[in-house]
C-alpha cells in the first residue's frame, strides 16, 4: 500500500514552453501533497506544500508564478512550470500524506520522480 | 532553524559487510524517517521511527530522542543496497515539513 505515482518519468522541453507535472496517489486519500526539487548529488528541497482545495504553500525563494501547483482531488497534485528555462532543468520529486494509511498520519511516501531538461 | 547532520557522507563496502549510518538533529523532533534513494531516484521508505528501534530484515534503526541521533544499521551489505541514504525529521508544530539530511551515499562493491 501507500503507492505514489509520477507523470511524466522523464521530459525534454524547449526553452519558454510549459511543462505540467502529475503526481498520484494510487491507494490512498492524500490530505496533503508535497513538492521537492533535487539537483544532482544535493539533498531534496521542499518548493511547496499543498492541502486538497486549497492553495499551496511555497517556501522562501520559490517564485509561486513560476511553479503553478494544484492539488485538485485527493488522489491529484499537479506542478506546471511555465516558460522553462535551462536553469529548471532538475529532479522534481512529489511526496503524499494523508488518511488511511495506518501507520500514523505524518509518514510521506514519495513518487519516482521527473527528470526535466529544459533546452 | 534544525539541523539534520548525516555521517559519514561517503561510504564504500564490500559485499557482506555491516555498517551503521547516523543522524544527528539540533532540536527536539516529532518524528523521524530514513529513507533510501535507489539509483533511479526513487525514494523507499525503510523506517517510521520517533523513538525505539525498528528492525526490518537485514536493516534496523533505533532514534534516541532524547539524544536527538538516530541510526541506520545495514547488516551482511548487498550491492543492490547502494544509493543514498537520507534521514528526514518533522519539525515540532509544524506538520507539514520534513527536513532532509544532506545523505550518506553508499556504494556496496562485489
Amino acid at each position: 500500500g501507500a503507492v505514489v505515482s509520477q507523470h511524466p518519468s522523464w521530459v525534454i522541453c524547449k526553452s519558454g514552453t510549459s511543462v505540467k507535472i502529475e503526481c498520484r496517489s494510487l491507494d490512498f486519500q492524500a490530505t496533503t501533497m508535497f513538492w521537492y526539487r533535487q539537483f544532482p548529488k544535493q539533498s531534496l528541497m521542499l518548493m511547496a506544500t499543498s492541502n486538497e482545495g486549497s492553495k499551496a504553500t511555497y517556501e522562501q525563494g520559490v517564485e509561486k508564478d513560476k511553479f503553478l501547483i494544484n492539488h485538485a482531488s485527493l488522489t491529484l497534485s499537479t506542478l506546471t512550470v511555465t516558460s522553462a528555462h535551462p536553469e529548471d532543468s532538475s529532479f522534481y520529486i512529489c511526496s503524499a500524506r494523508g488518511i488511511g494509511q495506518g501507520r500514523g498520519s505524518y509518514e510521506q511516501y514519495f513518487g519516482p520522480g521527473t527528470r526535466l531538461t529544459v533546452t | 532553524g534544525i539541523q539534520v547532520e548525516q555521517s559519514p557522507p561517503d561510504l564504500i563496502l564490500q559485499e557482506g559487510a555491516n555498517s551503521t549510518l547516523r543522524c544527528n538533529f539540533s532540536d527536539s523532533v516529532n518524528n523521524l524517517q530514513w529513507f533510501h534513494q535507489n539509483p533511479w531516484g526513487q525514494l523507499i521508505n525503510l523506517f517510521y521511527i520517533p523513538s525505539g528501534t525498528k528492525q526490518n530484515g537485514r536493516l534496523s534503526a533505533t532514534t534516541v530522542a532524547t539524544e536527538r541521533y538516530s541510526l541506520l544499521y545495514i547488516s551482511s551489505s548487498q550491492t543492490t543496497d547502494s544509493g543514498v541514504y537520507f534521514c528526514a525529521v518533522w519539525l515540532p508544530g509544524g506538520y507539514n515539513k520534513l527536513i532532509f539530511g544532506a545523505g550518506t551515499r553508499l556504494a556496496v562493491h562485489p
